[in-house]
């Protein structure tokens, strides 16, 4: 029941640009996606509710696409802040609507 | 800063050990959830409440035990503490019951020695 998130990690130059897949085995009432730097607390991204929704925040972005049961997170000319956790998390009718987490993908770019 | 605030920041102890972690949501959050991040692991979530009320469990060892009060705030217990119970617990809350936005607290360390 757990979303895939691919790749697990994923080590960039800066300015180089990464994508992130959270994939569910399940029909995705929303995407959620946050970001969590070593020792720190998760910060929200982005929620993502319709099916072909696309969101943007700065450099980063993210889509829905709700047949295919996954959502991309897409990041952009990526700077050193970037480096961190990538978690995502699905919402399904059928649960209940609780929020369950990815395993995360670590990305880390380099100067 | 979320709004939400966590205590203590860190706690060493020794196994066998019990502590309270506290948490105080974003104010007028009703929502409040717990979750235990072991090193460079990702979240597991342990429980929820919304409004006082138990909503959902996890994957919560019945050595936890977990509240929340009428001022919304909560406090998780963890008894006969193990070697393996070291971890980072985040609490998060939301105003909403399951959807919406989770802030969190920056988090409670946890060490059994």
């Amino acid at each position: 029941q757990q979303p895939v998130q691919s790749p697990q990690a994923v080590i960039l130059r800066e300015g180089e640009d990464a994508v992130i897949n959270c994939s569910s085995s399940k029909a995705l009432y929303s995407v959620h996606w946050y970001r969590q730097k070593h020792g720190e607390a998760p910060v929200f991204l982005m929620i993502l509710l319709k099916g072909g929704e696309q969101k943007g925040h700065e450099k980063i972005s993210a889509s829905f696409n709700e047949k295919k049961q996954q959502s991309s997170l897409y990041l952009t000319a990526s700077q050193l802040s970037y480096s961190g956790t990538y978690f995502c998390g699905t919402r399904h009718r059928d649960s209940n609507y609780q929020l369950i987490w990815g395993a995360g993908t670590k990305l880390i770019i380099k100067p | 800063d979320s709004g939400v605030t966590q205590t203590p920041k860190h706690l060493i102890t020794a196994t066998g050990q019990r502590v309270t972690l506290r948490c105080s949501p974003r104010s007028g959050d009703l929502s409040v959830y717990w979750y235990q991040q072991s090193l460079d692991q990702g979240l597991q979530f342990l429980i929820q409440y919304y409004n006082g009320e138990e909503r959902a469990k996890g994957n919560i060892l019945e050595r936890f035990s977990a509240q929340q009060f009428p001022d919304l705030h909560s406090e998780l217990n963890l008894s006969s503490l193990e070697l393996g119970d070291s971890a980072l617990y985040f609490c998060a809350s939301s105003g909403q019951l399951n959807t919406g936005e989770l802030f969190f607290g920056e988090g409670s360390r946890l060490t059994v020695l």
